[in-house]
């Protein structure tokens, strides 16, 4: 039972381009939204996180949109450059939901030059 | 200034037998963890630990044993290794529950 479902499992951009990736929550309890990177080797490290008391989020170039109606929310990534390019996780946690964190799948992204 | 220490960092193991992984923090975090992580399924917990003396299942923990007898030390003990927990192993810590989390190099655990 996979509760944070995340899309796509691969994207391949252009360097300057707009990476996004999309993900969707079952519980409701969650009210922690963290996205993760890991390059190759690593261990993943924290990129940006939400709350839902806010829609959007950004640092930098990276920016999180929540929708919480819908029960989605994404990464955008604005001027991908290679150095980019990663294993990017979504996640979600709740103060109330007892114990765990639940990630999504991951998603590999490579920016070409 | 070291983080989260993992070791070791490669193992491989025969069906049966049993080993613990080591992990260590030094940033006085209270919230430690250890995820697997396997290809397309992204990271799942196994047992966390809010604080010393305190541990709890998370949503794979059969097989692994946890104990938390002091704030910076959190090994995994895997009873009676098994083909289906070959996996990357990573332990994470952060200062409470759902805030940065600081996860280690990982174990790349191969049992045969």
């Amino acid at each position: 039972q996979q509760q944070v479902k995340q899309s796509p499992q691969s994207l391949i951009v252009q360097k300057g381009g707009i990476s996004i990736i999309n993900c969707a929550y079952e519980n409701t309890a969650f009210d922690y939204f963290p996205w993760y990177q890991q390059f190759p080797g690593k261990g993943p490290a924290l990129l940006i996180a939400i709350r839902p008391d806010v829609s959007e989020k950004k640092e930098g170039r990276f920016t999180i949109s929540f929708n919480k109606s819908a029960k989605q929310f994404s990464l955008h990534i604005m001027d991908s450059q290679p150095g980019d390019s990663a294993t990017y996780f979504c996640a979600a946690g709740g103060l109330y939901n007892n114990n765990d964190m639940r990630f999504g799948a991951g998603t590999r992204l490579t920016v070409k030059p | 200034n070291a983080g989260v220490t993992q070791t070791p960092k490669f193992q491989v193991l025969k069906t049966g037998q049993s080993m613990t992984l080591q992990c260590a923090q030094d940033m006085n975090h209270e919230y430690m963890s250890w995820y697997r992580q396997d290809p397309g399924m992204g990271l799942r917990l196994i047992h966390y630990s809010v604080g010393a003396g305190i541990t709890d299942q998370g949503e794979v923990p059969n097989g692994y044993n946890v104990s938390r007898s002091t704030t910076e030390d959190f090994p995994l003990r895997l009873l009676s290794a098994a083909p289906s927990q070959t996996s990357v192993y990573f332990c994470a810590s952060s200062y409470r529950q759902y805030t940065e989390a600081f996860f280690g190099q990982g174990t790349r655990l191969t049992v045969v």
